[in-house]
């Protein structure tokens, strides 16, 4: 069984268009998050959701809009998307998200080409 | 200064060797602290959580050292499976707690 699942797992998709990339996760844990990893390889935190709350939002563009319709599913939609939004976005969830830092399990990825 | 610096190597040793590398962090208040493992185009997983006393999980030693702030790992008689990208990761509390991570440190074992 899949414990964090992506989809889809490759986008190629042009220069303005919207997307969204879908993550459930089936291991019971209250905390999601999303990733971008860069070409440079950095792994870096966008968004965090706790029970279906908000509790990280790092200094993302706007046009990135998570959605938790509930504590196993956070989606993630971009609109108007650019040439640097082109890297790999990891889904990951946790037991625990606030005040102390569990294991994190990360979905397999979604590979983000805009052209 | 980043949140989390390691050398990125790579570090090309053959079978059997051992091989070691560090970290360091900036937050002197983080608390928690991992070795995440990172094949190839795949997703992170996490290799060992990093105690205080430092710990060991088969051939794999971790140690932490809170007053220079860098974390180390080390792996003895290296395997071919082992060619892996190894990514330094450390609690930071900035509002709430998240983990930041290292670009990795890439380990090749050739035969």
């Amino acid at each position: 069984d899949t414990a964090v699942s992506q989809t889809p797992k490759y986008l190629v998709t042009q220069m303005g268009n919207d997307k969204s990339i879908k993550c459930e996760q089936n291991l019971g844990h209250d905390t999601m998050y999303w990733y971008k990893q860069d070409s440079k390889k950095f792994l870096k935190i966008m968004f965090s959701y706790n029970n279906k709350e908000l509790i990280i939002n790092e200094t993302v563009p706007n046009r990135f809009s998570p959605k938790s319709p509930d504590k196993a599913h956070l989606n993630l939609h971009i609109n108007s998307l650019e040439l640097g939004d082109s890297a790999v976005y990891f889904c990951a969830s946790s037991p625990r998200g606030t005040g102390v830092s569990y294991e994190q399990y990360f979905g397999p990825g979604t590979r983000l080409t805009v052209t | 200064r980043k949140e989390v610096e390691q050398d990125p190597g790579p570090f090309n040793v053959p079978e059997g060797a051992t091989v070691a590398f560090n970290c360091t962090y900036s937050n002197s208040a983080s608390q928690s602290f991992f070795w995440y493992r990172q094949d190839c185009r795949k997703e992170p997983k996490l290799l060992m959580s990093v105690y205080s006393s430092g710990n060991e999980d088969g051939r794999f030693t971790a140690q932490l050292n809170r007053a220079s702030q860098y974390i180390s790992l080390l792996i003895r008689d290296s395997k071919l499976s082992d060619s892996a990208t190894y990514l330094c990761v450390v609690n930071i509390r900035n509002g709430d707690y998240k983990l930041s991570f290292g670009a990795g440190t890439t380990v090749t074992v050739r035969a």
